[in-house]
């Protein structure tokens, strides 16, 4: 298995709050992507990295922004919760961006109350 | 309309038959395909690449129809293991090449 690392995997909080997840890899993965999972929908592209300090916006960027300070690590940060934030959050990454597969990690669950 | 579409299920399939859907995608210029499973609270997998001459793996066949724009997904002699939800993905040019995801449709074998 790829070595991708989720922190923290279940998370309870409140409206309002900021929340950041953390996205581990030791592949050294140039790609790396944030998804949310919803019932009745696909996985949707949140943001993507790819390199150092280089992202860009995904389909559903709003209310979300992400870090990438190294290569190994992506970070990605609801400023202030809401309800509709609800989620289950994947991280994931691949070598290229064309036609290459992408590796997940195991998810994070986040209840925003 | 969703760019990629998919029957949910469930699909109640009994142990040893063979199951078979599909996954229609809107883009006709879509570029590359691929079916990914996904096991009950966990993480997607790959699970094979869809190519133009179809894709075979023991008992998955992957087919394209670019005409028809689908592409489909064959189980064999299915196990009580091939349990899950299984996704239809599709990506191209057009999309800046980040996935677009369908769904999902859920496979449940019964012994």
């Amino acid at each position: 298995d790829a070595g991708i690392t989720q922190s923290p995997r279940h998370k309870v909080t409140e409206t309002g709050t900021p929340v950041t997840l953390r996205c581990h890899q030791t592949e050294n993965h140039r790609y790396m992507y944030w998804y949310r999972q919803d019932p009745g929908h696909g996985l949707r592209l949140i943001h993507y990295s790819y390199g150092v300090k280089d992202t860009d916006k995904g389909e559903v960027s709003d209310g979300y922004s992400v870090s990438r300070s190294k290569t190994e690590d992506f970070l990605l940060t609801l400023e202030s919760a809401t309800s509709s934030q609800t989620s289950v959050y994947f991280c994931a990454i691949s070598e290229s961006l064309s036609v290459d597969i992408q590796y997940f990690g195991a998810g994070t669950r986040l209840s925003v109350l | 309309r969703k760019e990629v579409e998919q029957d949910p299920g469930p699909f109640n399939v009994p142990e040893g038959a063979t199951v078979a859907f599909n996954c229609t995608y809107s883009n006709s210029a879509s570029q590359s395909f691929f079916w990914y499973r996904q096991d009950c609270r966990k993480e997607p997998k790959l699970l094979m690449s869809v190519y133009s001459s179809g894709n075979e793996d023991g008992r998955f066949t992957a087919q394209l129809n670019r005409a028809s724009q689908y592409i489909s997904l064959l189980i064999r002699d299915s196990k009580l293991s091939d349990s899950a939800t299984y996704l239809c993905v599709v990506t191209g040019r057009d999309s800046n090449y980040q996935l677009i995801w369908g769904a999902g449709t859920k496979l449940i074998i019964k012994p």
